[in-house]
């Protein structure tokens, strides 16, 4: 069965404090992976699409890795204004259902000044 | 550009009554997902469109919800006899349907039965 999975399920940083947030993957075909951010009261924002393993991707204090069987999005110095529900999904090379799109329970970050 | 539309931004409605929620995808754009995003929890796919095609429906949860897409554009969701276990945010996101590109987002109804 394809599953993504989002670790921790919440983290706690001080300002300042980098750290990485790691989503895992087994499903057949993967087409891309992308990570997205979600404040309270919001649709998730796109942050970034990653295709294949060895690919990066930076934004700001986010930077985005892919390697065969999970992706990381580093955070480095965050600020409070970084405080949010990140999400990442896979999309996956068949037919399946949810329209090739398997989404993870994302990552609350929470970070004080 | 606009972005995706999603009306209303929050419905109040009494058990057993139907309601409707509309997404205005980004113009352009074949593919066309809901999603369910109960309160702390994640998104649990609905239905998808994909431009002609028969839609993916393998994640509406009862016969009472049902949805359709106009023209290829304006998506209507549509739950009948509402439960309270339907009380969630519900999100419409559009994407250009290539296999590659991201889904965009609306803002999402905040549906509350009471």
């Amino acid at each position: 069965e394809d599953q993504v999975t989002q670790s921790p399920e919440a983290l706690r940083l001080q300002e300042g404090e980098s750290s990485s947030l790691n989503c895992s993957y087994t499903v057949s075909g993967l087409r891309g992976l992308f990570w997205y951010r979600q404040d309270p009261g919001k649709g998730p924002e796109f942050l970034f699409t990653l295709y294949s393993a060895g690919e990066e991707k930076e934004k700001e204090r986010l930077k985005a890795t892919l390697t065969k069987k999970e992706s990381f999005l580093h955070i480095t110095a965050p600020k409070p204004e970084d405080s949010a529900t990140y999400l990442c999904a896979v999309h996956v090379d068949y037919g399946g259902s949810q329209g090739n799109l398997i989404f993870g329970k994302g990552t609350k970050l929470s970070v004080k000044p | 550009g606009a972005g995706v539309s999603q009306s209303p931004s929050n419905k109040v409605t009494e058990k057993g009554k139907d309601v409707e929620l509309r997404c205005d995808p980004i113009s352009g754009h074949t593919a066309l997902y809901w999603y369910r995003q109960s309160l702390g929890q994640g998104l649990e796919f609905l239905i998808y469109f994909q431009g002609n095609s028969a839609p993916d429906k393998s994640g509406l949860p009862s016969d009472r919800f049902s949805a359709e897409r106009t023209g290829g554009s304006v998506s209507t969701l549509t739950i009948q006899r509402t439960q309270q276990e339907d009380s969630a945010v519900y999100l419409c996101a559009s994407s250009l349907g290539d296999g590659n590109s991201p889904l965009h987002f609306g803002n999402g109804t905040r549906l509350t039965v009471t």
